[in-house]
């Protein structure tokens, strides 16, 4: 009964390709997010809905596409990946935008 | 947009000390000012927050102050434990609709003992 989760855990794949990470919560939250971890564990915030809704889009190139199929699940898509998309993307969720969030365990991304 | 500065990025103390990190913030407007611990391999997990109407919060060995007129908020963790060893960040946000937690950039703390 994990509260956010996301899948897969470990993503090694080749530049160029194109990548899914899959993410759900259970915790009956309205507002979901992405943030991204790089190597030097800074956390920055990529994207975050409210209700299905985009509300957050923070300068990130449009290879990155999120989608909201309901409000439970917050799914981010990457086109054409590049070395430097290397990183650990948290899904995270909050019952309001800007409070307290959940994180799920987080995925590393490998490309090479 | 919001900015947090976080020092130090690293800190080393002995088990039993105190360690003391500090975070400041650039938005007047933000009110909401959360810790989160992140162990090696793990996710970040909330240890203790605080709201811009209340100064200082204390949870057992854990304590946080806030001065909004210089717009800086610091954790406090006393008798610190081998187990406290993880990377701290500090986070603020409008805690409003579109708003979303922005994060220091981190503080290691290595306890040894």
């Amino acid at each position: 009964d994990t509260a956010v989760s996301q899948t897969p855990k470990y993503l090694v794949t080749q530049m160029g390709n194109d990548k899914s990470i899959k993410c759900e919560q259970n915790l009956g939250h309205d507002t979901m997010y992405w943030y991204k971890q790089d190597s030097k564990k800074f956390l920055k915030i990529m994207f975050s809905y409210n209700n299905k809704e985009l509300i957050i889009n923070e300068t990130v190139p449009n290879r990155f596409s999120p989608k909201s199929p309901d409000k439970a699940h917050l799914n981010l898509h990457i086109n054409s990946l590049e070395l430097g998309d290397s990183a650990v993307y948290f899904c995270a969720s909050s019952q309001m935008e800007g409070t307290e969030a959940f994180f799920g365990q987080g995925t590393r991304l490998t490309v090479v | 947009g919001e900015n947090v500065e976080q020092h130090p990025s690293t800190l080393s103390v002995q088990e039993g000390d105190s360690a003391v990190i500090k975070c400041t913030y650039s938005d007047s407007a933000s009110n909401y000012f959360p810790w989160y611990k992140q162990e090696l391999g793990k996710r970040p997990q909330l240890i203790i927050d605080i709201r811009s109407n209340v100064g200082e919060k204390k949870d057992q060995r854990i304590a946080v102050t806030l001065n909004k007129t210089a717009k800086h908020f610091s954790l406090h963790i006393t008798e610190t434990q081998p187990e406290d060893s993880a990377v701290y960040f500090c986070a603020a946000s409008w805690g409003q609709a579109g708003t979303a937690l922005i994060f220091g950039k981190g503080t290691t703390l290595s306890v040894s003992s």
